[in-house]
């Protein structure tokens, strides 16, 4: 089975500039999260999605947004994009309720912006 | 919200010594503490996790401990070898609820572990 794929792996914006990740979470998986992770830190939750609803949202600001689609993928917008957006994005999916709760990281779209 | 702090930030041990990581949390409500492991440009990995219902858990050479009245938790690593080598992630949260899930992790700053030969 596939894991968690998320496109594009690398990018490169400059500042102003608007970009959109994609995820698709392992088959079978109804919630998907996105998180942030720094250069030399650990990852920020940003979104979790559960069954196409927002279930949490992070401290960031409006600029981001998500939603989830009904086969269970998941876009990541970020709009204006700043010199500190450059990061790491990952995106993990996690199953039905009742299971052990593990989420299932990508390898992540590493952003750069210019 | 919740709040994790991890120490030390580097550590560097002799293959076949033992390696310890520790961790403490801020929110008592928080019941779920996994730990992962993060090779360079790769992904976090788990490799092992925690509910607060228990105080221990072990796998092969990788044991986790919870100290819930103190709000503290540590990943001992036994007979390291450079394979292990890595930054190693402690993370929070609540699971359960609608989703079941812990999806809201918080993560602490990350320990890069270096085994030598």
């Amino acid at each position: 089975d596939a894991g968690v794929t998320q496109s594009p792996t690398h990018l490169i914006k400059t500042r102003g500039q608007h970009v959109t990740l994609r995820c698709s979470p392992i088959s079978g998986h109804k919630s998907v999260s996105w998180y942030q992770q720094v250069l030399g830190q650990g990852p920020q939750f940003i979104f979790q999605y559960y069954e196409k609803e927002e279930r949490g949202r992070g401290n960031f600001p409006d600029r981001f947004s998500a939603r989830q689609f009904p086969n269970y993928s998941s876009e990541l917008n970020v709009n204006a994009l700043l010199l500190g957006d450059s990061a790491l994005y990952l995106c993990a999916s996690s199953g039905v309720p009742g299971n052990t709760g593990e989420l299932f990281f990508g390898e992540g779209s590493r952003l750069t912006v210019l | 919200g919740e709040n994790v702090e991890q120490h030390p930030s580097t550590l560097s041990v002799q293959e076949g010594d033992s390696a310890v990581i520790k961790c403490t949390y801020s929110d008592s409500a928080s019941n779920y503490f996994p730990w992962y492991k993060q090779e360079l440009g790769k992904r976090p990995q788990l490799i092992i996790d925690i509910r607060s219902n228990v105080g221990e858990k072990k796998d092969q050479r990788i044991a986790v401990t919870l100290n819930k009245t103190a709000k503290h938790f540590s990943l001992h690593i036994t007979e390291t070898q450079p394979e292990d080598s890595a930054v190693y992630f402690c993370a929070a949260s609540i699971a359960g609820g609608l989703t079941g899930t812990a999806s809201k992790l918080t993560f602490g700053t990350g320990t890069r572990l270096q085994v030598t030969l």
